[in-house]
């Protein structure tokens, strides 16, 4: 069965400080990662995905993760935290053997990320 | 482009009443989700339509239906509101299922008294 785990349910980082904030999955063949950002009062944006290939990913506003398969992990970092950073961050992932209607994404309960001036 | 769309924003619905939410995409997308947001349960499937003219049960369908009209719209209906149905709902898209990022509407905030 697919799962995903973010374990941490609140992140606190200083402003201008390197943030990560983490996603471990379970999938019975190969994983697709992403990566969404929720700021308050708003829909999901999508930040980063991994598919295939180099294992570090780059996306949007400076994010990146970094895909480890023996440590089924996926962790989101960002070299220097800014303030407007603050949201809540959802990995999801999908099993690339999934087919039919299994073929959904299982997302993680969210981390939310505080960074403080 | 307007990307998704979800009106209303905003609903009070007392128990045993009906509404439709509605949900369009302009980015030409195959398929279309409803999901539900509620504190400490992060995000829940209700329904999906992998294409046009296709609908699937996802994780928590009960309660509700969905319609696919076209390949922009795709609606959800509450048949009879429960307290237990006051949520977040937001609606998605996306290329093509779920290997392709989804994007979200800005979500129909709903309470059932």
């Amino acid at each position: 069965a697919q799962s995903v785990a973010q374990p941490e349910d609140q992140v606190n980082v200083a402003e201008g400080n390197p943030l990560t904030v983490k996603c471990t999955y379970s999938v019975s063949g190969n994983p697709y990662l992403f990566w969404y950002v929720q700021y308050p009062n708003r829909g999901l944006q999508f930040l980063l995905k991994y598919i295939t290939g180099d294992n570090l990913v780059k996306g949007s506003y400076g994010f990146e993760a970094e895909f480890n398969k023996s440590q089924t992990s996926f962790h989101l970092k960002k070299p220097s935290a800014l303030v407007s950073d603050s949201a809540l961050y959802f990995c999801a992932v999908r099993d690339s053997l999934s087919a039919g209607n299994n073929r959904k994404l299982i997302w993680g309960l969210g981390t939310s990320l505080a960074v403080n001036p | 482009n307007a990307g998704v769309t979800q009106t209303p924003k905003f609903q009070v619905l007392k128990t045993g009443q009906s509404m439709t939410l509605q949900c369009a995409q302009d980015m030409n997308h195959n398929s279309m989700y409803w999901y539900r947001q509620d504190p400490g349960m992060g995000l829940r499937l209700i329904y999906y339509s992998a294409s046009e003219g296709t609908t699937d049960k996802g994780e928590v369908p009960n309660g509700y239906n969905v319609s696919r009209l076209n390949k922009r719209e795709f609606s959800l209906r509450l048949e009879s509101a429960a307290p237990s149905q006051t949520s977040v709902y937001f609606c998605a898209s996306s290329e093509w299922d779920s290997y392709n990022e989804q994007f979200f509407g800005p979500g129909t905030r709903l309470t059932v008294l």
